[in-house]
């Protein structure tokens, strides 16, 4: 069984459009969280949500909104693509974030 | 903001070799994560070190966690091909409403040649 699963697993969209990516985990976890992996392969946070707080990481344009229908979904949607937000994105979740289980990426190519 | 910074960001040796990887910051941690990520996947949890100057052991593999929990490193004895990946260490920082966050280094890339 899939721990922490993510859709699509490849995103091919041009600039402009509006996008989402899904995550569900089957953990059990109650903090879900959103990466963006650049090409050099850094790992940097974009939003950590439980069901009592959203933490947003201050450099991420507002164009990026996670949605979470309840605790096993955090989707991420994202408007106006730009070339810019190509990149690999994972879901992860964990339990009060001592250990953080990874989705297996969305990688997001805007053309 | 808080920073990791881990070296080498590349290493290629042969196999059979030893190898050390470094995480350091100047930032404290209440616990530091080591993963491996491999192509087309995503990062697998391969330890937790709580303690300051904790020592746990996976197989081949060492993780020391600095006696102020600035810093860890990863030990590879007798590295073998199946040991290639991205090797990440991430420091863990409250972040308040019960949660924690981490902070990812920017990754060493291991080669291990036949």
């Amino acid at each position: 069984d899939t721990a922490v699963s993510q859709t699509p697993k490849y995103l091919v969209t041009q600039m402009g459009n509006d996008k989402s990516i899904k995550c569900e985990q089957n953990l059990g976890h109650d903090t879900m969280y959103w990466y963006k992996q650049d090409s050099k392969k850094f790992l940097k946070i974009m939003f950590s949500y439980n069901n009592k707080e959203l933490i947003i990481n201050e450099t991420v344009p507002n164009r990026f909104s996670p949605k979470s229908p309840d605790k096993a979904h955090l989707n991420l949607h994202i408007n106006s693509l730009e070339l810019g937000d190509s990149a690999v994105y994972f879901c992860a979740s964990s339990r009060q974030g001592r250990e953080q289980y990874f989705g297996p990426g969305t990688r997001l190519t805007v053309t | 903001t808080q920073l990791l910074e881990q070296s080498p960001q590349f290493l290629s040796i042969q196999e059979g070799e030893n190898l050390t990887v470094y995480c350091n910051s100047s930032s404290v941690f209440s616990s530091l994560q080591w993963y491996r990520q491999e192509p087309g996947e995503g990062p697998v949890l391969l330890v937790t070190v709580v303690t300051g100057g904790e020592v746990k052991k996976l197989k081949r593999l060492t993780f020391q966690f600095g006696d102020a929990r600035k810093d860890s490193s990863l030990h590879i004895t007798a590295a073998q091909p199946g040991d290639t990946g991205l090797y990440l260490c991430a420091g863990s920082t409250y972040s308040g409403a019960g949660s924690y966050q981490l902070t990812f280094g920017k990754g060493t890339k291991l080669s291990v040649i036949p």
